[in-house]
């Protein structure tokens, strides 16, 4: 069974701090992963995406994998009370032509103001 | 216009009831997905297909049957509803996995079903 297991949190953070998410995957056949922001009562929207060892910044987000480990995290620099979510990571799996994303079960974020 | 949309936005119906939801995607997507949402977030994948093709069938009971008529729709009907199907139901779309490895999913704004 392939997973990825994130803390359910919730994390709480100040205004201004940096939020540090994090989630493990099981499959090492993975080669993308994906961070999600969701909402409640909404549909899940693309944060990050990352597909090689290292970071990769997008504005106040920074997304970091190492395969080696198995692990990704995302980093929320200056959180905002607006970034208060659910964080769904993902990573695909499965053979070619049977491919789908894994989805762990989120970190709830709150941003105290 | 809305990329992915699924219909209706909201069920409430009694155990033992049939129902169904639609779903429909503008992105000229190959391959879509029903993904169920329970009560704790969890996302799992349910079924994929791609170009009206059965890809995916999760451990899901028969129950549920999906139905793709053309690579833009993949609908989904529940038999003999259980209280346990009470979940939000989500439906994806994604463009081609290539040498990239992308698999972006682009989400419906689900469709929360209540069974009573």
């Amino acid at each position: 069974q392939k997973e990825v297991e994130q803390n359910s949190g919730p994390l709480s953070v100040p205004e201004g701090a940096i939020a540090s998410l994090n989630c493990t995957y099981s499959d090492r056949g993975s080669q993308s992963f994906f961070w999600y922001r969701q909402y409640s009562g909404k549909s899940p929207e693309l944060i990050m995406s990352i597909y090689s060892n290292g970071d990769k910044e997008d504005g106040r987000f920074t997304a970091q994998l190492n395969k080696a480990s198995q692990y990704v995290s995302l980093l929320i620099r200056d959180s905002q009370p607006s970034d208060s979510a659910t964080y769904l990571c993902a990573a695909s799996s499965g053979d070619t032509g049977r491919r789908a994303l894994t989805f762990g079960s989120g970190t709830r974020l709150q941003v105290q103001p | 216009d809305t990329a992915v949309s699924q219909t209706p936005k909201y069920l409430v119906t009694q155990m033992g009831n049939d129902k169904s939801i639609k779903c429909e995607q503008n992105l000229g997507h190959d391959t879509m997905y029903w993904y169920k949402q329970d009560s704790k977030k969890f996302l799992k994948i349910m079924f994929s297909y791609n170009n009206k093709e059965l890809i995916i069938n999760e451990t899901v009971p028969n129950r549920f049957s999906p139905k793709s008529p053309d690579k833009a729709h993949l609908n989904l009907h529940i038999n003999s509803l259980e209280l346990g199907d009470s979940a939000v139901y989500f439906c994806a779309s994604s463009p081609p996995w290539g040498r990239s490895n992308t698999g972006e999913l682009f989400f419906g704004e689900g469709s929360r079903l209540t069974v009573l």
